[in-house]
């Protein structure tokens, strides 16, 4: 099974800044690693598929990068609306697994 | 519009069973995988078991292996979760999720979720 590893845990941060969030996985996935958003009460919502390739409707603010073993999420001038639960997800190999999650608080 | 609707979850005894359905609208469902994840009280996000479109492939976690059975009816466009011999740590919100094409194994949309409580 592979293990996906996020980092932090949580994050406190102001409004307009840059936020990132880093997941690794415990063997190479190549680029089958997916961000997902999950705001309080909701459901999770797809972000970023293939490590780099935004998902329909998503706002230019999030990206990712990154293969192998070593991913990032980035939030470019973050918003109030953003404060979330963020989780990356591997479709590699089965099972399909998720990183623990990062918490994003707003200050 | 893609709508996934679960229902079926409530309060089960510890050994009960419980049965959970998934209603699927606004896409082809013969032809998608169709998943099952589960999220325990304040915690993350853990795959429970998928289906192929003709149920010819299925698969289980670890942790509920031998005790649910995924199933589906096409004909229908229903996806269900049978859930046998319960524990307290089955305890979780239950969705049910699509992925994003016939083709790519990634998990794109999700229902509300259905809350299964496991307790005595």
């Amino acid at each position: 099974e592979i293990v996906l590893t996020q980092s932090p845990d949580f994050q406190s941060v102001t409004p307009k800044e840059k936020v990132t969030i880093t997941c690794r996985a415990s063997q190479s996935i190549g680029s089958s690693l997916h961000w997902y958003q999950q705001k309080p009460d909701q459901s999770p919502k797809l972000l970023i598929k293939f490590a780099s390739q935004s998902f329909s409707g998503v706002p230019s603010r999030f990206s990712g990068s990154g293969s192998g073993t070593d991913f990032t999420l980035t939030i470019n001038s973050l918003e109030a609306e953003d404060a979330a639960t963020y989780y990356c997800h591997q479709s590699s190999s089965l099972p399909r697994t998720f990183g623990q999650g990062t918490k994003v608080e707003i200050k | 519009e893609v709508q996934l609707v679960e229902s079926g979850g409530g309060l089960v005894k510890p050994g009960g069973s419980l049965r959970l359905s998934c209603a699927a609208s606004g896409f082809t469902f013969s032809t998608y995988t169709m998943n099952w994840i589960r999220q325990a009280p304040g915690k993350g996000l853990e795959w429970v078991s998928s289906i192929s479109s003709s149920s010819n492939y299925i698969d289980y976690a670890d942790s509920v292996k031998g005790r649910f059975t995924i199933s589906r009816d096409n004909a229908k466009n229903s996806l269900y979760l049978q859930m046998d011999s319960l524990r307290a740590e089955d305890t979780a919100v239950y969705y049910c999720a699509r992925d994003i094409t016939p083709l790519l194994l990634i998990i794109a949309y999700w229902g509300q979720g259905t809350l299964v409580t496991v307790s005595s």
